[in-house]
This record gives C-alpha cells, structure tokens and sequence, in this order.
C-alpha cells in the first residue's frame, strides 16, 4: 500500500493564478481530509468528506473547493490564489470510526 | 468540539521517561482524544488514542484523568528520534480532528 499520496510536492504561483492539489489514498478508508498548517501553528481542517460525493467544510474553508467523486481521491481546488493562503497543504483518510488518520507527506504552496 | 493545551516545549534526558500533558477540559463524553507527532514538517504520525481508559501500544502509554478533564502521553524510554512536535487533539463531529500548538519535545543525550 502506498497509503495517501500528496501531488505535487511543492509549488509557487503567482497571485490569482488557479491550481489543483491532488490526493489518493490506496486504503479503501470513507473518511478523507485536507488541512493546511502555517508556520509554528498547528493543522486547520479545510474540508473533508464521509464518502464518495459528500463535502463539508471545516474550519477554514474560503477560497477552497473540493470534491469526491470516488473513495480514492480527494482533490482540493484554488480558483484565485492569494499571499495568504501561503501554507503546507496535508491530506489525510481514515476507516469509518475512531481509527488512526494517516497523512500525506504534504504540499508547500508558496503564493507570490 | 473540545479545544486542548499543552506546554509550548518540554526536554527530556536520552533513555529516560517522557510524559506530555495536556489540558482538554471542555471534552464532551463521546469526544476521544489522540496523540500525534510530526517530525520536522513531515506529515503528522499517529501514536495514541483513548476515551476514557488508560491506553497503551507498542509505541506509547495514554494516561486519561478519571474526569477526562486531562490526559499525559508518556514515552517510556525517550530517544533522540522521538524529537518532534505532540500534538494533542480530540476528535469531534464526523470525527473532524481540532488541533492545537503541540509541544515541542527535545530530547538531549
């Protein structure tokens, strides 16, 4: 098993420009997550989902949007991307119920 | 959803016994609360989880207050990779996890 799998790696974009944050998990797990963590602070959930075609928001929301069109994938949208949101991206799943969540390596977005 | 604290950074001697506290008054009755670490900026590694009884794997021991008002991870023979940054959080709705600042743990040989 690969486990969950954070494309890319790093990214620098210029602001306004749009991109995609990829995320796979290869564990059949329903529950899946995007958080973003800023420097010295700890992780704030973006969105996250119960199962394929179902989103909710978390903490943090604007400027983001996901979906989940199957159980394996979970991308996560920018349309406008602005300074803030300047961040390292993590992607995570976990099985239904009260289960370890297992992480992406995460995506250091920088916004210029 | 239950907010939590912990000390911003905490030492501990190579071989000896690491015990992290954490605050999480506010926890509801359903409401569990896990322990993760990150090391460096890597993704966040699960240790730990318990709700009401005393927890232990192969990595860590859970130590939850009889009022779940407090818990302490311990880390029963510290090493220099167990350096990272723990994170205490609880689970809340659809099991959406609320973290805090973590504690910073050095351990020094």
């Amino acid at each position: 098993n690969a486990g969950v799998t954070q494309t890319p790696k790093f990214r620098i974009l210029k602001i306004g420009q749009s991109m995609t944050l990829q995320c796979a998990q290869d564990m059949n797990h329903n529950y899946m997550y995007w958080y973003r963590q800023d420097p010295g602070m700890g992780l704030k959930l973006i969105y996250y989902s119960v199962g394929a075609g179902i989103t909710d928001k978390g903490e943090v929301p604007n400027g983001y949007n996901v979906s989940r069109s199957t159980t394996e994938d979970f991308p996560l949208r920018l349309e406008l991307a602005a300074p803030s949101q300047t961040s390292v991206y993590f992607c995570a799943s976990t099985k239904q119920g009260n289960t370890e969540a297992f992480f992406g390596q995460g995506t250091r977005l920088t916004v210029v | 959803d239950a907010k939590t604290t912990q000390p911003p950074s905490m030492d501990c001697a190579e071989g000896r016994a690491a015990n992290l506290p954490c605050n999480h008054s506010t926890i509801s009755g359903n409401e569990y609360v896990y322990w993760y670490r990150q090391i460096h900026s890597q993704g966040p590694q699960y240790i730990i989880h318990g709700l009401k009884n005393n927890e232990t794997n192969e990595m860590a021991s859970l130590i939850i207050t009889e009022d779940r008002k407090s818990s302490t991870l311990i880390l029963p023979h510290a090493t220099l990779r167990d350096t990272a940054v723990y994170y205490c959080v609880s689970a809340g709705n659809n099991r959406k996890l609320i973290w805090g600042l973590g504690t910073s743990l050095a351990v020094n040989p």
